[in-house]
């Protein structure tokens, strides 16, 4: 059951394109959303976080959205650079529970020159 | 990955072999956790502790046990190794759990490979 989903395995995107990373959940109690970014032998490093009495979140040239009606967030990488390559998680959680995060199963992107 | 540091980075093991791997934290956080990676499967949680003196088992616990030493370490073994249980292993700690501080900063990782 996977509660948290990324369905593109992977994407390419030019050098100075935008980037954009999809991610569904199904649970509607999610009210927490985060992006994770892991680079080859490291762990993964928090990115962007939105609340989900928010529909946007900015933090530089990474954005990310979120449709609570279509249990829909997407990342979005403004211009894409080459450092950017590296596999993205997306994660969920329902706070001020007991709850955990849910991890989405990642996309790794590739910024090409 | 500074403030979490895990060992040993690397691991081989043979079947029904026991192991322990350990993890330390600087950051004075109260919550640490032990996630698998599998490829196509994500990070799964296998064990938590919220704080010190509590453990709690996450999505995949079969096979391991915990011991929150304390504040600062969080160990996770494997008392009989399988080969289901090669991946890599990743310990995370938090401020605090299940809030909007649910940020969590991870170690560099275990790759763990049992024959």
């Amino acid at each position: 059951d996977q509660q948290v989903k990324q369905n593109s395995p992977s994407l390419s995107v030019q050098e100075g394109r935008i980037s954009i990373l999809n991610c569904d959940y199904t649970n509607s109690m999610f009210d927490y959303f985060l992006w994770y970014k892991k680079y080859p032998a490291e762990g993964p490093t928090f990115l962007i976080s939105i609340s989900s009495i928010k529909d946007k979140n900015e933090d530089g040239r990474f954005t990310v959205f979120l449709n609570k009606s279509a249990k829909h967030l997407s990342l979005h990488i403004v211009p894409s650079q080459p450092g950017d390559s590296a596999v993205y998680f997306c994660a969920a959680i329902f706070t001020g529970t007991a709850s955990k995060l849910t991890f989405g199963t990642g996309t790794r992107l590739q910024v090409t020159l | 990955n500074a403030g979490v540091t895990q060992t040993p980075k690397f691991q081989v093991l043979k079947t029904g072999q026991s192991m322990t791997l350990q993890c330390a934290q600087d950051m004075n956080h109260n919550s640490m956790y032990w996630y698998r990676q599998d490829p196509g499967m994500g990070l799964r949680l296998i064990y938590y502790s919220a704080s010190e003196g509590t453990t709690d088992k996450g999505e995949v616990p079969n096979g391991y046990n915990v011991s929150r030493l304390n504040k600062r370490e969080f160990s996770l073994r494997l008392e009989s190794a399988a080969p289901s249980q090669t991946s890599v292993y990743f310990c995370a700690i938090s401020r605090s759990h299940g809030t909007t501080n649910e940020k969590l900063f991870f170690g560099s990782g275990t790759q763990l490979s049992v024959l």
